[in-house]
């Protein structure tokens, strides 16, 4: 079974300022996607950026960019220019690629609270 | 575009009452699933879809939970008789099937926080 970690429970960063949100993952399949969701407070599911793993290239959406390590089994997340409506709970979330044969569901990390210091 | 729509938004009721929870997918998606968020598990699946049927329904945690997807457009999540510890936030989410390589992402609806006294 795949698992995520995210081992930072609460992070802060000023605001303008770059922050680095940290995701690992443990895997045996070779085909998979990774993503960001945002949970704010109103508790939508909004995804941020995602990364598909036989891509070697790091994922980015305007501020928003990933550094995807494949051999670590690292995603980390960076939000450049950090503004105060970034402000919310993060998701890593790992999902099994369409040609494993295995379940299509998120399987979801902890989570990592973002509070952003005006 | 309507995403995916969840009724009701918030239900408070008391332990042993049967609970529905109501889901409308993207129209076209062919996959849906149920999630259940709490602060001891974080979020986590109970159930998925594909074209209606039932595929892996391992994540729901006891015979007093059943879903179903009568047609394409509508599913529910059902507890009977509900019990203080389901108290949790439900999400619903749909995809479409994949395209190739494409992943198709899941989008979530808004959420069901369900309390049981």
């Amino acid at each position: 079974a795949q698992t995520v970690t995210q081992s930072q429970p609460e992070m802060s960063v000023q605001e303008a300022e770059t922050v680095t949100l940290s995701c690992t993952y443990d895997t045996s399949e070779s085909d998979y996607y990774l993503f960001w969701y945002k949970q704010p407070p109103s508790r939508q599911m909004i995804l941020v950026i995602r990364q598909e793993a036989y891509k070697q290239q790091n994922a980015t959406e305007n501020r928003f960019s990933v550094n995807f390590q494949k051999a670590a089994k690292s995603f980390s997340l960076k939000i450049s220019d950090s503004q105060l409506g970034d402000a919310a709970m993060y998701f890593c979330a790992y999902r099994s690629g369409w040609d494993s044969g295995s379940a299509r569901q998120l399987t979801f990390g902890s989570g990592t609270q973002l509070t952003v210091l005006p | 575009d309507a995403g995916v729509i969840q009724s009701p938004r918030h239900e408070v009721t008391e332990m042993g009452q049967e609970v529905t929870l109501r889901c409308k997918p993207i129209s076209g998606h062919d996959y849906l699933f149920w999630y259940r968020q709490t602060m001891m598990r974080g979020l986590e699946l109970l159930i998925y879809f594909n074209n209606n049927v039932p595929i892996d329904d391992s994540g729901m945690p006891e015979d007093r939970f059943s879903a179903k997807m009568p047609n394409a457009s509508f599913s529910t999540l059902k507890i009977q008789p509900s019990e203080p510890r389901d108290s949790a936030v439900y999400f619903c989410a749909s995809s479409r099937p994949p395209r190739g390589k494409r992943d198709q992402p899941q989008h979530f609806g808004d959420g069901t926080r369900l309390s049981i006294l």
